[in-house]
This record gives C-alpha cells, sequence and structure tokens, in this order.
C-alpha cells in the first residue's frame, strides 16, 4: 500500500540553525501539508501547496518557514532560524484531491524535531 | 479553534463496540465531518468521513443525526489495537483543505 515517508525520523539542533525537513507524498497526489504536534499538544495545521503554490498558510507558518516542491517527488519544510519552541512531531500529509472537495489525507510517521 | 466537541475519555471492552460521540452544531449544509485517529505518537490515520447519510466501510461506521449536528463513530469489534486518540474534524469553512484537530476522544480498549 503506498505510503508517505518523512525523513529523518529524528533531527536535533541548535538554536538558530537552519533545518529541511523531507517529505515523499504518495506518487499520484496533487495536494501537499505540513502540520505539526508539540509534545502533548493538539496537531496543527502548517501550510498546504498545490500546483507549486502555498494554498493556505497558518498563524504558526511566518517568514521563518519555507516549503518546496523541489523535484516532482520530495516535498520539503525549511525552518530557517529554529527556536526552542519549534520542537515538535511535524507531520507532512498529501491527498489525490483538495479545493474544498472530500480529501482524505495520508499521514508520514513524522519527523521529531528537538531545537537545543 | 475547533467546530467539534467529543468527551476526552472513554473506555471499550475488547471485542465489543465502541461509541465515539461528536457534537458539530455549528456544521453548515455542505461541509463533511472527518474522522482520524492517532494511535501513540504517529501520523494521524483517516477513518470515514461523512456528509448526511451513514456510511460505513472495513474500518467503521458513522452515523450522522438527520439535523446534522451530532455523530457517532462506531467500531463494531473493538481490539487492543484500537486504542488511540480519535478525532471528529468538521472543516472551518466548505472550501477549505486544512484540518482543524481538537483534543479528540482517547479511546482505551481493554481486555
Amino acid at each position: 500500500e503506498p505510503e508517505v515517508t518523512q525523513t529523518p525520523s529524528h533531527q536535533v539542533t541548535q538554536m538558530g540553525q537552519e533545518v529541511i525537513l523531507r517529505c515523499v507524498p504518495i506518487s499520484n497526489h496533487l495536494y501537499f501539508y505540513w502540520y505539526r504536534q508539540i509534545l502533548g499538544q493538539k496537531v496543527e495545521f502548517l501550510v498546504s501547496f498545490y500546483n507549486n503554490e502555498i494554498s493556505e498558510k497558518s498563524e504558526i507558518f511566518d517568514d521563518q518557514f519555507s516549503v518546496e516542491r523541489p523535484d516532482g517527488s520530495n516535498f520539503t519544510l525549511k525552518i530557517r532560524s529554529t527556536k526552542l519552541e519549534d520542537s515538535a512531531m511535524y507531520f507532512c500529509a498529501s491527498s489525490e484531491e483538495g479545493g474544498g472537495a472530500f480529501n482524505e489525507q495520508f499521514f508520514g510517521p513524522g519527523t521529531r524535531l528537538t531545537v537545543l | 479553534d475547533a467546530k467539534t466537541t467529543q468527551p476526552p475519555s472513554m473506555d471499550c471492552a475488547e471485542g465489543r463496540a465502541a461509541n465515539l460521540p461528536c457534537n458539530h452544531s455549528t456544521i453548515s449544509g455542505n461541509e463533511y465531518v472527518y474522522w482520524y485517529r492517532q494511535i501513540h505518537s504517529q501520523g494521524p490515520q483517516y477513518i470515514i468521513h461523512g456528509l448526511k447519510n451513514n456510511e460505513t466501510n472495513e474500518m467503521a461506521s458513522l452515523i450522522i443525526t438527520e439535523d446534522r449536528k451530532s455523530s457517532t463513530l462506531i467500531l463494531p469489534h473493538a481490539t487492543l489495537r484500537d486504542t488511540a486518540v480519535y478525532y471528529c474534524i468538521v472543516p472551518l469553512t466548505y472550501n477549505t483543505d486544512k484540518l482543524i484537530f481538537g483534543t479528540g476522544t482517547r479511546l482505551q480498549v481493554f481486555p
């Protein structure tokens, strides 16, 4: 069964450093998402991406964050200058449909980001 | 904020049906109700969705009231592997793909 994969599974970084989290969505999916979950808290939407553009973003997704689909298979989340409060599990998701139609989002296993 | 309210926790005996309620009194006519679950710290997993009619798939059944203000997810024969946090999600507007997760219901299935 096709699945979303994410690398690395765990990333440790120093405050102020840049990190790139990588995701490989399901191959025929067109809509891509990033969510995060701070330990013990809710899953929070960060951004959605379609047709090489950001469709929606949350207040969390400020200028420190960016997303890219560099090569037609990978979908990346970059945090330019990490802060302690960026420590969280980051989930990538993808869906075949979107734009408000029913869309089953398939989530990856997550990358645990620890900022020291 | 989420448009849904769910009980924080429920218990269910293995092999019995688990009935998880959800209130979504502000739902509009063309918004879907989605159910996802999260097992431990894994990525959320889609379970089922519905608009107006009751739905069933290999994982669960979804019963939506006629006024669409509430729904119930039914796991017909709960197993220990169904222990998870279950989220009932209604998008904030009909034309968004953004999933707003609330605190969900923590279902504990016991032997």
